[in-house]
């Protein structure tokens, strides 16, 4: 089965500091990768999806930026976080022969102070 | 794109009765969808999904309903418990999207015992 790993799980950082967190993926060879971010008691926005190594795709204009710099690594970045960035942050990918059926990772806690 | 509601946003329920969530979609070309569940501080989970080729599919006290005509779906709990307290997200995919799912803003279940 698939797992999906995220890391740091928590995270405190300054504003104008930069960020990086990574997503690995075992156990699939779907190459699609999704980043979400869920801001406080809100839904599910998806920021970037990626079907390939350094194919990314990006939802909304953001102070944020993808890459996948290998078929099973999904990284989010900024080089200046925003109050506004804070939320968690979820990887997710397809499942081995799932379809359309996506599976996240356990999420990495932000917060911008 | 794909839009998918969700009605209402929060719903109590008494334990051991039932409780309804509806999500509306736009896309009459969407042909699966799953509902996730989501408890304080983790993860969506998925919890059933259905296909457009199906009206109905239940496992054990969950069900999902499909109504292509109206383009709608619905996820019944019965007999509810305790640990049924969660944010429960909707999602819908469609070949026009490229199986994308969209995802519903999120219903909040309360179980009261």
């Amino acid at each position: 089965s698939q797992t999906i790993h995220q890391w740091p799980a928590t995270l405190v950082q300054p504003v104008g500091s930069p960020l990086s967190l990574e997503c690995t993926v075992e156990g699939t060879s779907n190459p699609n990768l999704y980043w979400y971010r869920q801001a406080a008691g809100r839904g599910l926005q998806l920021l970037f999806y990626s079907v390939g190594i350094g194919q990314i795709s990006s939802e909304v204009p953001q102070n944020l930026s993808a890459s996948r710099p290998q078929d099973r690594q999904f990284i989010l970045s900024s080089k200046k976080l925003l109050l506004s960035d804070s939320g968690f942050y979820l990887c997710a990918s397809p499942g081995r022969n799932s379809g359309n059926t996506i599976y996240f990772g356990e999420g990495s806690w932000l917060t911008v102070v | 794109g794909e839009n998918v509601e969700q009605h209402p946003s929060t719903l109590s329920v008494q334990e051991g009765d039932s409780a309804v969530i509806k999500c509306t979609y736009s896309d009459s070309a969407s042909n699966y969808f799953p509902w996730y569940k989501q408890e304080l501080g983790k993860r969506p989970q998925l919890i059933i999904d259905i296909r457009s080729n199906v009206g109905e599919k239940k496992d054990q006290r969950i069900a999902v309903t499909l109504n292509k005509t109206a383009k709608h779906f619905s996820l019944h709990i019965t007999e509810t418990q305790p640990e049924d307290s969660a944010v429960y997200f909707c999602a819908a995919s469609s070949p026009r999207g490229n199986n994308r799912l969209a995802f519903g803003k999120g219903n909040q279940v309360v179980v009261i015992p």
